[in-house]
């Protein structure tokens, strides 16, 4: 069973600042995806990668397959920025369900 | 396509009550996934669907727990006699499910309150 760790698992900042968001996983994986999720509970998918770095707008994800580890980085962050977000792997071919870690918790301040 | 949907978003219900929840997919993925997310916690994986063949559950979905995906298009979760810990946010999601494109697709789920 894959273990999906998160850190940090809070987060405060100010408006601007750029935000790092650590996830490792114990087992090799066939994906990992990043998700956002604001108050009220709907998930947003923001990256699904299997290697190398994505990028869109102003979030970027890289992931280290070596040392299983992966990171979500914002850059300029907003206040609107400000939610859950969740590290998560495919453990199998691709299509089975997820394993989420527990969330980081972002709060931007203005 | 308007995405996942979910119905209802929330229900409130007394302990020992059954409770069914539905989720409408998008129309063109064939996979259907089933989660439960606790307070403060990340969502756990509870069973999937591939169509309408049920591919594999959790040991967290209890006998109490069964779900159905009959035609291959919209999924039901039914609850038999709740207990305070089924108390959760119940998500949805869909995927395309191919061997390259297996991106999932969130629901806005469904919070469940056993009083």
């Amino acid at each position: 069973k894959n273990e999906v760790e998160q850190s940090p698992q809070n987060l405060t900042a100010q408006e601007g600042e750029f935000i790092t968001i650590n996830c490792s996983y114990s087992v090799g994986i066939s994906a990992l995806h990043w998700l956002q999720q604001h108050p009220g509970g709907g998930i947003v998918s923001l990256f699904m990668l299997s290697s190398g770095k994505k990028k869109h707008g102003r979030l970027i994800a890289t992931i280290n397959i070596q040392e299983k580890h992966s990171s979500l980085h914002i850059t300029a962050s907003h206040p609107r920025d400000s939610a859950v977000y969740i590290c998560a792997v495919n453990s199998g071919g691709g299509a089975d369900g997820l394993t989420f870690g527990k969330g980081t918790h972002l709060i931007i301040q203005p | 396509d308007t995405g996942v949907s979910q119905d209802p978003r929330h229900k409130i219900t007394k302990r020992g009550q059954n409770v069914t929840f539905r989720c409408d997919p998008i129309s063109e993925h064939n996979r259907l996934y089933w989660y439960r997310q606790t307070l403060g916690q990340g969502p756990e994986f509870l069973t999937y669907f591939q169509n309408e063949a049920q591919l594999e559950k959790s040991r967290l979905l209890s006998d109490r727990f069964s779900a159905e995906r009959p035609k291959g298009s919209f999924s039901t979760l039914e609850i038999q006699r709740t207990e305070q810990g089924d108390s959760a946010m119940y998500l949805c999601a869909s995927s395309f499910g191919s061997l390259t494109d297996y991106e999932q697709y969130f629901g806005p789920g469904t919070r469940l309150t056993v009083t």
